[in-house]
């Protein structure tokens, strides 16, 4: 069964400090999705990032980078020079093949508290 | 071009009462998801609809909780004799009718608190 894991319930740190979000996963399938969702005290949902279990190459955008690992099913978040507003709730997800990838599975998120 | 429009944004009732919760997809979309999320917790997948039919409701609750998209207007999600266990933001999704999930996007949600 799907399953995503995100250990680490809270990560506090000082502005400009860099952080890594973990992202483990469980799937039977072969081909699947992933992505990272960001829920800022307002409440809305935004999306950051789609990769597809064919694409290992980490991804840079910005303070942002993506690190895929299929060897260890990690698909982990880093934010390099953390800035008060990346204060949020983060979400690692996955959508596997054999749901017609129709369904998301979301972790439990990793509340993000950035200080000045 | 609008996105995905939830209404109402926050919504207040007390045990017992009926909650309607309705989702405007993306103009041209035709795939609807509905997710909940309780307090502390992700995001759950209830139900995925196309316009007049339900196509997987794996993730709703057998009882009191129904949803619809009909040919016209919004999709609808219906919780009848709300419990205070059903406090939590419900997101709505939407995709294109070539599309999937993975090409969803979310509205801002409904918070339903249930007093």
């Amino acid at each position: 069964a799907q399953k995503v894991t995100q250990a680490q319930t809270e990560i506090s740190v000082v502005e400009k400090e860099d952080v890594t979000l973990d992202c483990v996963y469980e799937t039977r399938d072969t081909t699947y999705y992933l992505f990272w969702y960001k829920q800022p005290p307002s409440g809305e949902l935004v999306f950051l990032i789609r990769r597809n279990s064919f694409d290992e190459q980490n991804e840079i955008s910005g303070r942002y980078s993506w690190n895929f690992q299929k060897s260890t099913s990690s698909f982990n978040f880093t934010i390099t020079a953390s800035q008060v507003v990346d204060s949020a709730v983060y979400f690692c997800a996955l959508s596997e093949w054999n749901t017609g990838f129709q369904k998301l599975v979301f972790g439990t998120g990793t509340r993000l508290l950035v200080s000045p | 071009n609008a996105g995905v429009m939830q209404n109402p944004r926050h919504l207040v009732r007390r045990r017992g009462q009926e909650a309607r919760l309705r989702c405007s997809p993306m103009k041209g979309h035709s795939h609807v998801y509905w997710y909940r999320q309780l307090p502390e917790e992700g995001l759950k997948f209830m139900v995925y609809l196309q316009k007049e039919n339900i196509i997987d409701e794996s993730g709703m609750p057998k009882e009191r909780f129904s949803a619809e998209f009909p040919k016209e207007g919004p999709s609808i999600l219906r919780i009848q004799q709300v419990v205070r266990g059903d406090s939590a933001a419900y997101f709505c999704a939407s995709s294109p009718p070539a599309g999937d999930g993975t090409e969803a996007f979310f509205g801002q949600g409904t918070r339903l608190t249930v007093v």
